[in-house]
Formats: structure tokens, C-alpha cells, sequence
């Protein structure tokens, strides 16, 4: 597609429900990104793949948290058991190969309740 | 790792009035990226500019430019009068050259430009 296309745009979901949150990069772009953002705060990182290859999960914040690129195209980002705390915008960014400028999709917010 | 501070949390000018954005980098690399972006309230990030860390020249694009000087770690971005448009929160960030391609991310500045 033309840019990063992120879904859902809005979840709510009620404490302890489990969330997908969907990401579809720019075709051609391997290299694909998660990023959180609270409120009023800057993006930090989650997660990166490199096709469907997990290269670096060091953001994740807890084991509730859970990536997949399958396929190197689509990717999932899973919450499981969801806390108040979780509550942000998950943001999502491609690249081409070798490339570190990022190209962002319009995210999707959690709110849990 | 890098660590990127924008102390500026927000600022407000009346439309035309010149405004710099301040970022302030910390890392241990040699060879590093900086980064704008810019995040109107659609919420989308859209970059704006990207700067080598061996390449101080300040850039200028139309009514944006950019003062990068190593000596002091910083990253200036300035709007040159500046329009209603211009209203958004504004981020830095820095990457390192290496395999790790993650971005590290300022807090923003939340400009907002009165008619």
C-alpha cells in the first residue's frame, strides 16, 4: 500500500482481555516496527523485525507482550491479560532494507478500562 | 543507547513569528542519525529531516531549517514564520548507524500557532 496502515484505530478493551493490534507495512519495506507512546510522551520502542525475523524484542515491557511477522509482510502485536497501564498508542513504522528512516502509520489506541 | 531531551515541553507564537525547537542529544556511538518528526493531531509521525552525524552542514528547506552542532550535542529546528499549520508536537530523535535500526525519541514539543 501507499503507507503504513494500522488497525484497529481505536480498542477498548476491559481488564485482563486479550488485544491484537494489526500493522500492514509498505510493500517492499522489510525491516517493521512497534512503538509504544503514552500520553503526552515520545514514542519508545517495543519491538523489531526483519522479515519474519524478530531481531530485537528488548522493549517489550512484560511477557504479556507478543509480536509475529509470520510472514514478513503483515504483523500482530498481542496483549495478553491487558492492565490500565497498557492504556497508549501502539505505533507502527516501516523502512527498506538498510534504511533507518521510518515511515509511520497513524497507530492504533488502547484504552483499557 | 542514546537519550534525547527537549526541554521545551510547549510553546505558542502568533502566526509569522520565528520559532526554534530545541533538542539536546546524548550518545556513546561515533556515528549516529538525528531526526524530526513532526505529529499533527491526525497523530501520524512524519519525518521530517534525517542528519549524519559526520555531516554538520545546517540544512534549510523552504521555511524549516536545521542547526546541528556537534559541539554542543544539539539539534535545533527552526520555523520560519510560522502558520497555523505549523501546530503540532514536534520530535527528535536519535539512532545509532549499527544493525540496532530503533529510534530513541525526545518527549516532543507541543507548538501551537495562534492566527
Amino acid at each position: 500500500g501507499a503507507g503504513v496502515s494500522q488497525s484497529p484505530r481505536y480498542k477498548v478493551a476491559k481488564r485482563g482481555q486479550d488485544v491484537a493490534l494489526r500493522c500492514d507495512p509498505i510493500s517492499g519495506h522489510v525491516s517493521l516496527f512497534w512503538y509504544q507512546q503514552a500520553l503526552g510522551q515520545g514514542p519508545e520502542f517495543l519491538t523489531y523485525f526483519q522479515n519474519e525475523a524478530q531481531l530485537d524484542k528488548s522493549g517489550l515491557p512484560s511477557d504479556r507482550f507478543f509480536a509475529e511477522r509470520p510472514e514478513g509482510s503483515v504483523s500482530t502485536l498481542k496483549i495478553q491479560r491487558t492492565q490500565q497501564e497498557d492504556s497508549a498508542v501502539y505505533l507502527c513504522a516501516s523502512s527498506l532494507p538498510g534504511a533507518n528512516v521510518l515511515t509511520f502509520g497513524a497507530g492504533s489506541r488502547l484504552t483499557v478500562l | 543507547a542514546q537519550k534525547v531531551t527537549q526541554a521545551q515541553t510547549e510553546i505558542s507564537v502568533v502566526e509569522k513569528e520565528d520559532v526554534t525547537l530545541d533538542c539536546v542529544y546524548e550518545t556513546r556511538d561515533t556515528t549516529y542519525y538525528l531526526f524530526w518528526y513532526k505529529q499533527p493531531p491526525s497523530g501520524e509521525l512524519v519525518f521530517l529531516i534525517r542528519r549524519n552525524s559526520f555531516d554538520e552542514q545546517n540544512e534549510i528547506s523552504g521555511r524549516y531549517s536545521w542547526n546541528f552542532q556537534k559541539s554542543t550535542s544539539s539539534f535545533n529546528f527552526t520555523i520560519t514564520a510560522s502558520q497555523v499549520v505549523d501546530s503540532a508536537v514536534y520530535f527528535c530523535a536519535a539512532g545509532s548507524s549499527g544493525s540496532a535500526r530503533q529510534l530513541t525519541f525526545g518527549s516532543g514539543t507541543q507548538l501551537t500557532v495562534l492566527p
